[in-house]
């Protein structure tokens, strides 16, 4: 199956910086790659996705990259604000055994220092 | 309240209770799904329905038993639990089980003691 490995697991940057959450995964076959927001005491919330037909992403001030041949993908935040502060999911998942669900990384805690 | 919603939204049991979680969306979704979120796994794939078919056991332990008996209601039957299942169980939805944003409910909180 599937295996997603992110880093770091704790980010620490100064508000107005960017900040940089990379992902890896294990299935070449993997097409979609989705990116979770989870504030704290609240639920995950999609907040950008990527398919394998394209190299980027970007919507204000988030980008998501994506290398095929290396199977990484990564989230840029850009400018970021103290209500960037959050834990941070990458995800992947093959469409086409869509059935089989996402399989997430471990988080990324993101804290934005004032 | 729209979208996914949880009950309870806090449990307390012991390693002899029997209980049940529920989830109930109400966005005309077709898949529904169970997540664990603990410290160690933070976002762990339990079940995954698909128009009332399960189609996904992560390799789950049988004292948890998942129902869907329509595409809007989705429990989670729970019997002679470990501590160590204590956790934050997610329920998810969305518009058929694969490509689409799967939108969360706010999960119940087990505590097993």
């Amino acid at each position: 199956g599937e295996n997603v490995e992110q880093h770091p697991s704790t980010l620490s940057v100064q508000e107005g910086d960017s900040a940089v959450i990379k992902c890896t995964y294990s299935d070449s076959a993997s097409n979609y790659f989705p990116w979770y927001k989870q504030e704290l005491g609240k639920r995950p919330q999609l907040i950008i996705d990527i398919r394998s037909n394209v190299g980027e992403k970007k919507d204000q001030r988030i980008a998501v990259t994506l290398n095929k041949t290396a199977k990484h993908f990564s989230l840029h935040i850009t400018e970021t604000q103290p209500e960037d502060s959050a834990v941070y999911f990458c995800a992947a998942m093959d469409e086409r055994r869509g059935a089989d669900g996402l399989t997430f990384g471990k988080g990324t805690h993101l804290i934005i220092q004032p | 309240e729209t979208g996914v919603t949880q009950t309870p939204r806090h449990l307390v049991m012991g390693m002899t209770n029997k209980k049940s979680l529920k989830c109930e969306q109400h966005l005309g979704h077709n898949a529904m799904y169970w997540y664990k979120q603990s410290a160690k796994k933070p976002l762990e794939l339990m079940f995954v329905y698909n128009f009332k078919e399960q189609t996904e056991n992560n390799s789950v332990p049988s004292r948890f038993s998942p129902e869907c008996p329509n595409s809007s209601h989705l429990f989670l039957h729970l019997h002679t639990l470990q501590p160590e299942d204590s956790a934050l169980y997610l329920c998810a939805s969305s518009q058929a089980a694969g490509r689409n944003e799967q939108y969360f409910g706010p999960g119940t909180r087990l505590t097993v003691t």
